[in-house]
Formats: C-alpha cells, sequence, structure tokens
C-alpha cells in the first residue's frame, strides 16, 4: 500500500528565509504527487504536482518541488518565505481505486511558523 | 463562483443522531470523494463515487454512507452519531480517469462536534 511520511511535525522559519519541506513517499509504481496547502479554518489548495517529464516543478505563491526516485521524495522549496505562507502543508500520492476515480493518501502535515 | 462547496460548515449535535452534510460542485467534475480530517489534522480518504461506483474505504464505518443525486452533489449521511465521528470532513471533486490522475479541488469543510 502507499504510503506519504513527512518527518517534520512544525517548522519555524524567519520570514525572508528559504524554505524546505520534507516528503518521502511509498509507492510501487510511478507516482502522482501532489503537495497542498491549508490555511487555518480553510479548505485544501493545491501548490503543485508532479505525474512525469522534468522533475523540478513549479507552483503557486512561488513554490517549487523536485522529484527525486532515487530517495523517493517530493521535497517543497521556497527561495522567500512570506509572512503569510504560514499553515500546513500536506504532501500526497494519488493511486488509482476503480474505474474514473483515484484517491489520494496524505501525510501528516508540515506545520509552517513564520516569524517576522 | 466557489468550485466545491460544503453545507453546513460547523454542525453540533448529540450521540445518536442521524446528520446529513452536503456537498456540490460546478466544476463538471464527474468524481467525487469525501475525506475525514481527525483532530490531529490526519486526512483520510473515506469515499470516492461516480456514475460507475462506490468505492470504499474499509475502515469506514457502515454508519457513513454517501449519496449522490446528480453529478454536481455527493451528500453524506451519517447515522448514530459518535463522539469519535468528530472531525472536519472535506468533499472534493476532480475529473475522472483520462489517462491521467488529475488534481482533487477541495471544499472548505465542514466541522462536526458531537457532544
Amino acid at each position: 500500500a502507499q504510503s506519504v511520511t513527512q518527518p517534520d511535525i512544525h517548522i519555524t522559519v524567519s520570514e525572508g528565509a528559504s524554505l524546505e519541506l520534507r516528503c518521502n513517499y511509498s509507492y510501487g509504481a510511478t507516482p502522482y504527487l501532489f503537495w497542498y496547502v491549508q490555511s487555518p479554518g480553510q479548505g485544501l489548495q493545491l501548490l503543485l504536482k508532479y505525474f512525469s517529464g522534468d522533475t523540478l516543478v513549479q507552483g503557486i505563491k512561488g513554490f517549487e518541488a523536485e522529484f527525486k526516485r532515487s530517495q523517493s521524495s517530493f521535497n517543497l522549496r521556497k527561495p522567500s518565505v512570506h509572512w503569510s505562507d504560514a499553515a500546513e502543508y500536506f504532501c500526497a500520492v494519488g493511486k488509482l481505486s476503480g474505474a474514473g476515480s483515484y484517491q489520494l493518501t496524505f501525510g501528516k502535515g508540515t506545520k509552517l511558523s513564520v516569524i517576522p | 463562483d466557489t468550485a466545491v462547496s460544503q453545507t453546513p460548515k460547523y454542525l453540533v449535535t448529540q450521540m445518536g443522531n442521524d446528520k446529513s452534510i452536503k456537498c456540490e460542485q460546478n466544476l463538471g467534475h464527474d468524481t467525487m470523494y469525501w475525506y475525514k480530517q481527525d483532530s490531529k489534522k490526519f486526512l483520510k480518504i473515506m469515499f470516492s463515487y461516480n456514475n460507475k461506483e462506490l468505492i470504499i474505504n474499509e475502515t469506514v464505518p457502515n454508519r457513513f454512507s454517501p449519496k449522490s443525486p446528480d453529478k454536481a452533489h455527493l451528500n453524506l449521511h451519517i447515522n448514530s452519531l459518535e463522539l469519535g465521528d468528530s472531525a472536519v470532513y472535506f468533499c472534493a471533486s476532480s475529473q475522472g480517469w483520462t489517462g491521467l490522475i488529475l488534481e482533487q479541488y477541495f471544499g472548505p469543510g465542514t466541522r462536526l462536534t458531537v457532544t
């Protein structure tokens, strides 16, 4: 069965500093990988996704992620964090679950706090 | 226009009651989902549903049942509510399998509190 591990429960960075959130996955085939962000009291918003091709993917809000098959990782990065980036970040792997649908398996999330 | 909407946003009820949460999407998607987010923020799939089949996560109690009156709606019915059902429930939708897995769009969530 597929699984996702986000090793860091909580990360605190200063505004303007760079950020890297770690994600490791376990999946038997080519993974479909996603990063979602959840602001307090809000739903989940897709930041970026990887299906195939270029292993460095660009997303919204200045985020990017790099797929490394050899390390089973899909780490999220941002060169300069803004206070508004404070939120919960979820990595997920998608798997086909039947005729026409698929299911996301999420990691447990990493809470990002930003110091002004 | 809200892409995926849920009602109500908050739901407080007593143990043993039966309740429903409604979900509507205006994206023209043909697959919808329900997820449960527990108090530790862990998100877990409960159901996925399209006009072809319903996929149920084996850990979901049969007190939970999705009902879809049409392609744009997937409601969640919960019978005999228990304290452990307290959580945030998210609805999501996506285009069905077209050779690529496409992203899921999430609703704002419904916070269910069982007392």
